[in-house]
């Protein structure tokens, strides 16, 4: 079974420059998550998708950031303009429901290294 | 809102010796997941525990879910070279914030040969 798939694996931009990150989940995932990993930091989330429905975006910088998950399945998480602050790594994970029938194991892709100068 | 504490930050230890780390919350868990992550790649889910008192192995890791559901532990016995990297706890409450998964800072574990 394919893992989670992210691409680029590396971008590096300048300020103010828009950028876009894509995400493929594990076949039958129906919970997709971005997460932030800063530095020596743990990941933290984003946004979190039930299909194609934002359920949990309170964490996502509405103003420069934005996602989506039309069909339910492939993710894009776009950021314009980007600032320096956002140099980090971009996590895309999958998951069955929580509660629904699935324990709610995230499983990760390899993450997006994104660097702003 | 909810946090971790995962402790310690790092360990430098020498190969074959035993591993401990442990997670405390402020609030009460009801999952616990342990990732270990690897320079330039995503956490890999180690073990996942989901009742309180709950021992689980994984070949040399054994974890465990706090009886309090506010902690949890990770031993690595016998450690070897490829045992280095980042180990990050995570935790669950369907109780608070909508059952939002929360990682604590995560221990960057050195072993040398």
């Amino acid at each position: 079974e394919a893992g989670v798939v992210q691409s680029p694996r590396y971008k590096i931009i300048e300020k103010k420059q828009p950028v876009a990150f894509w995400c493929n989940p594990i076949s039958g995932h129906n919970t997709l998550y971005w997460y932030l990993q800063n530095l020596g930091q743990g990941p933290e989330l984003l946004i979190r998708y039930e299909n194609e429905e934002a359920v949990d975006d309170s964490q996502l910088p509405k103003d420069r950031f934005s996602a989506e998950r039309l069909k339910g399945v492939d993710s894009t998480l776009k950021i314009q303009p980007a600032e320096l602050g956002d140099s980090a790594v971009y996590l895309c994970a999958s998951s069955h429901t929580p509660g629904l029938g699935g324990t709610g194991e995230l499983f990760f892709g390899e993450g997006s290294r994104l660097t702003v100068l | 809102g909810q946090q971790l504490n995962q402790s310690p930050q790092s360990m430098f230890i020498q190969e074959g010796e035993d591993v401990s780390m442990n997670c405390t919350s402020s609030s009460i868990f009801n999952t616990w997941l342990w990732y270990k992550q690897d320079p330039g790649e995503g956490p890999v889910l180690l073990i996942a525990l989901y009742k309180a008192g709950e021992l689980t192995s994984n070949g040399r890791l054994t974890a465990q879910f706090g009886i309090t559901r506010k902690d949890s532990f990770l031993n690595i016995s016998a450690s070897i070279p490829s045992d280095v990297g980042i180990y990050f706890c995570a935790g669950r409450s369907t109780y608070n914030q909508g059952g939002k998964l929360i990682f604590g800072q995560g221990t960057e574990l050195s072993v040398k040969p």
